[in-house]
């Protein structure tokens, strides 16, 4: 166990519609990374906050939007759901962003899109 | 653009045989990590390699970093069944805080 959590553990919608995903660091924790892995793009990095501000930004769509809140936990927002947004989405986190940090991966949220 | 490769991409291997994991990289970098995920479940972090030379062991794996190469290693030693898993190395490029995963090798290790 991580002690990143992430909720919830599965999700199935849609076309069209929206979803939240939330994720709470490892305790003392500032940064927080977001990660899609699906069968044909494998695991890709999508965003990074840390201490509430947005510091890194990888392959994320425009539908996609994420941020951190005052008590450090984050929630990424996907919306216009399409079929190819079905993955596992997986939030890390470390401690103070700094590029050396281990970063520690929580459970995931299988998100399916019918 | 770091692009990273894995090799080989599926490693099926007996008890008791040793081989080695391959992580190659196409930029600078100084930083490389290897996690394990087993099916279904979240990636764990196995070593962190942060400079050129670097070498760690945890049990029946070792991992190594050339950055010279820009190749990274990961070496199973008599390998057992519990490490059948998928593998990824990742690399974080420049100063930039986001990793670049390699595709992932699926090991299986049969009795």
């Amino acid at each position: 166990d991580s002690g990143v959590t992430q909720t919830p553990k599965h999700l199935i919608t849609a076309t069209g519609q929206r979803v939240t995903l939330r994720c709470s660091p490892r305790s003392g924790d500032l940064s927080v990374y977001w990660y899609q892995q699906s069968l044909d793009q494998g695991l890709q990095f999508l965003i990074q906050y840390y201490n509430g501000e947005e510091r890194a930004k990888g392959n994320i769509l425009e539908r996609f939007s994420a941020q951190q809140f005052p008590d450090l936990h984050s929630e990424l927002n996907l919306s216009s759901l399409e079929l190819g947004d079905s993955a596992l989405y997986f939030c890390a986190s470390s401690v103070g962003g700094t590029s050396q940090e281990t970063q520690y991966f929580g459970p995931g949220t299988r998100l399916l899109v019918l | 653009e770091l692009k990273v490769e894995q090799n080989p991409l599926f490693l099926s291997m007996q008890e008791g045989k040793n081989y080695t994991i391959y992580c190659n990289y196409s930029t600078t970098s100084d930083r490389l990590y290897w996690y394990r995920q087993d099916p279904g479940k979240s990636l764990e972090s196995l070593f962190v390699l942060l400079s050129n030379g670097a070498v760690k062991q945890e049990g029946r794996l070792m991992a190594s970093l050339d950055t010279k190469a820009r190749l990274s290693t990961l070496h199973i030693t008599a390998a057992v069944h519990d490490l059948s898993a998928t593998y990824f190395c990742a690399v974080a490029g420049g100063s930039n805080y986001k990793l670049t995963f390699g595709k992932g090798t699926l090991l299986t290790v049969n009795p």
